[in-house]
């Protein structure tokens, strides 16, 4: 059974920094790549970042290129994201998902999301 | 453009059809999911690569995509299936829709 458990959130004041955790079991881990996704309170959800199976490819939103660093330690079955200068708008419940395929951004297995909360 | 438009929400009577759609720019060239959140609870995905279901979603559900439009069926709706429904395309990157209310009464 394919399990993802987020890890890390919290509050954190305007221009702080945070690093989330993602532990999963259930899957070969580095045979898929893995993204976060986060959902700000009562609003959609947006895509964050992705990572290659093997870490050598990222991506990020605009919104947070430059500020997030998404990192995983495939021998610890385990996905990061660092968020440094964080911002209010930052906010957010953020879950780590995995693809349906190898290097997909079809989200069939979801974490069950951790809140960050930027406010002074 | 990579914004995809959403109807923010949706009606229909329990044992009917629901149809959501999904715009956007060529989003016949790119891939295209559905996902299903009730209050409180994480997405669920429903279609995935335009119009394949995962393993233990109702036959009821179905997707398609051409042109600048993809479309989520939901066929003989239920009650059960009142929930918000977000469109996802993607190809080298991705981004979501802005979500539908369906409502069902």
């Amino acid at each position: 059974e394919v399990q993802l458990s987020e890890s890390g959130g919290g509050l954190v004041q305007p221009g702080g920094s945070l690093r989330l955790s993602c532990a999963a079991s259930g899957f070969t881990f580095d045979s898929y790549a893995m993204s976060w996704v986060r959902q700000a309170p009562g609003k959609g959800l947006e895509w964050v970042s992705y990572i290659s199976g093997a870490g050598s490819s990222t991506y990020y939103a605009d919104s947070v290129r430059g500020r997030f660093t998404i990192l995983r330690v495939n021998s610890k079955n385990t996905l990061y994201l660092q968020m440094n200068s964080l911002r209010a708008e930052d906010t957010a419940i953020y879950y780590c998902a995995k693809a349906v395929s190898a290097s997909g951004y079809d989200f069939e297995y979801w974490g069950q999301g951790v809140l960050v909360t930027v406010s002074s | 453009s990579n914004d995809l438009t959403q109807p923010p929400s949706v009606s229909v009577s329990p044992g009917q059809t629901a149809i959501i759609t999904c715009s956007g720019d060529k989003l016949g060239d790119k891939f295209v999911s559905w996902y299903q959140q009730k209050p409180g609870q994480t997405p669920v995905l429903v279609i995935y690569q335009d119009s394949k279901r995962p393993s233990g979603i109702p036959e009821r559900f179905s997707g398609s995509n051409s042109g600048n439009t993809a479309t989520l069926t939901i066929s003989g709706t239920q009650a059960m299936d009142e929930a918000d429904y977000y469109c996802q395309a993607w190809d080298s990157s991705t981004v979501f829709g802005g979500g539908t209310k369906l409502t069902v009464l």
